[in-house]
């Protein structure tokens, strides 16, 4: 998407191991969203960032993820002690003021095994 | 928990035929509707972005239109096409702010056969 990179592309995990996702965009953007993709589900929100106000993290499933915007431009959403059920893709948005739609970065296919 | 559906879940459409299809959402503290084009191994595309009851958006050969006081919004695709192939998504604002995470509908599937 335009202006959003995420590493990595793919990451293969074992269970129980700790992951770190990146999401990278364009400066300027003050509002940065994670959104997840599991297998034969929606698009589930998990996160929301915008400027210095807390984050929104009612959308995280469990206390094993966290994420965290640092100078309010690169984000990494961390999962602790992977559970095959995390295994999903990991999509990064950012928000165009004027018109509120998302624009989304490339996701992160996580599979744990 | 926002409740929002699209249907159908799937759809096989020939090519040149005009298709629609539906998402329903809360009435209730509207702000806005998203539509969104996501193709396989691509990033989610916005289409659309409707606010106003009775408001109709167009790009293309796809339009939109949105009544906010029943809940509902329609997606039309007029002359289908092969790279018309995709999920189309509906999303709404997870507290009826403009800048909130949105919740997504599961898509309709579209498939356009030659």
């Amino acid at each position: 998407g335009a202006g959003v990179s995420q590493s990595p592309s793919n990451k293969v995990t074992e269970k129980g191991k700790d992951v770190e996702l990146r999401c990278d965009p364009i400066s300027g953007h003050t509002a940065l969203y994670w959104y997840r993709q599991s297998l034969g589900q929606g698009l589930e929100f998990l996160i929301y960032f915008q400027g210095n106000s807390a984050p929104d993290k009612s959308g995280l499933p469990s206390d094993r993820f966290s994420a965290e915007r640092t100078g309010g431009s690169v984000s990494t959403l961390t999962i602790q002690r992977t559970q095959q059920e995390d295994s999903a893709v990991y999509l990064c948005a950012i928000r165009r003021v004027s018109t509120g739609e998302q624009f989304f970065g490339p996701g992160t296919r996580l599979t744990v095994l | 928990i926002l409740n929002v559906e699209q249907s159908p879940q799937s759809l096989h459409v020939q090519e040149g035929d005009s298709t629609n299809f539906t998402c329903s959402f809360p009435s209730s503290n509207f702000y806005a509707l998203h539509w969104y084009r996501w193709e396989t191994a691509k990033s989610p595309e916005a289409l659309f972005v409707m606010t106003l009851n009775g408001d109709e958006k167009k790009k293309g050969r796809i339009s939109a239109t949105l009544n906010t006081k029943e809940g509902y919004s329609y997606l039309y695709i007029k002359g289908s096409q092969p790279e018309d192939s995709a999920t189309y998504l509906c999303a709404f604002p997870n507290s009826g702010g403009g800048a909130d995470g949105l919740t997504f509908g599961k898509g309709t599937h579209l498939i356009i056969q030659p």
